[in-house]
């Protein structure tokens, strides 16, 4: 059981550069969202999906792009990278239904944009 | 809208001591689940306790224990016989139940807690 397996792990980019962050669960988890981590600042929402076919914008969507077009894939994509899109990236999964289901990390993609 | 509150950015402990890592939260759900993460130097988020708002009782795991006061909207935890491998970030959480779980999680801006041999 693979769990939340984020892809890739480490990424260097250039301002104006586009790129994909691949997030992939098979626990076949309705919910799936994706968070940065900044110095300080915790983690905050990005985007989010409550199942195939259906996403909405968290705290920070501005410069990302999301889609579900499967129930275990939830791709975050930065059009057009900037240095303040620099981050950790977290995405994480859980079934819908109680507020207490256990919630699974990814183990973090570390992006810089230079 | 729903918001988290960790007043401690940095916290040091003595090994063997115990602490208290503060956390208050603010919604005007009644049913929500209140979440604590560890993230060590490595990078991962691991999840410690969890606690609903309907819980008559304080959640405890091992070392780990939720000090919940509801009327204080205060959901502190509080790590006894603290290790050196206690010595990380620590998060709290916070997701709104009215619509059966598919609210996100919000996140505090974490404390990070030094273990002290």
């Amino acid at each position: 059981n693979a769990g939340v397996t984020q892809t890739p792990k480490f990424q260097v980019l250039k301002t104006g550069q586009s790129m994909t962050l691949q997030c992939a669960q098979d626990m076949n988890h309705e919910y799936m969202s994706w968070y940065r981590q900044d110095p300080g600042m915790g983690l905050r929402l990005i985007h989010y999906s409550v199942g195939a076919g259906i996403t909405d914008q968290g705290e920070v969507p501005n410069g990302y792009n999301v889609s579900r077009s499967t129930t275990e894939d939830f791709p975050l994509r930065l059009l057009s990278a900037a240095p303040s899109q620099t981050s950790v990236y977290f995405c994480a999964s859980s079934p819908r239904g109680m507020v207490g289901n256990t919630i699974y990390f990814g183990e973090g993609s570390w992006l810089t944009v230079v | 809208a729903q918001k988290i509150t960790q007043t401690q950015p940095g916290m040091f402990v003595q090994e063997k001591e115990a602490v208290t890592l503060d956390c208050t939260y603010d919604t005007s759900d009644p049913s929500y689940g209140l979440f604590w993460y560890k993230q060590p130097s490595s990078g991962e988020m691991i999840f410690l306790i969890y606690q609903g708002s309907y819980d008559q009782q304080n959640a405890t795991e091992g070392r780990y224990s939720l000090n919940f006061q509801k009327a204080r909207k205060s959901a502190n935890l509080v790590i006894s016989a603290s290790q050196l491998g206690d010595s990380a970030m620590y998060f709290c959480a916070m997701r709104e139940g009215a619509r059966s779980g598919n609210t996100p999680l919000v996140f505090g801006k974490g404390t990070r807690l030094s273990v002290i041999a």
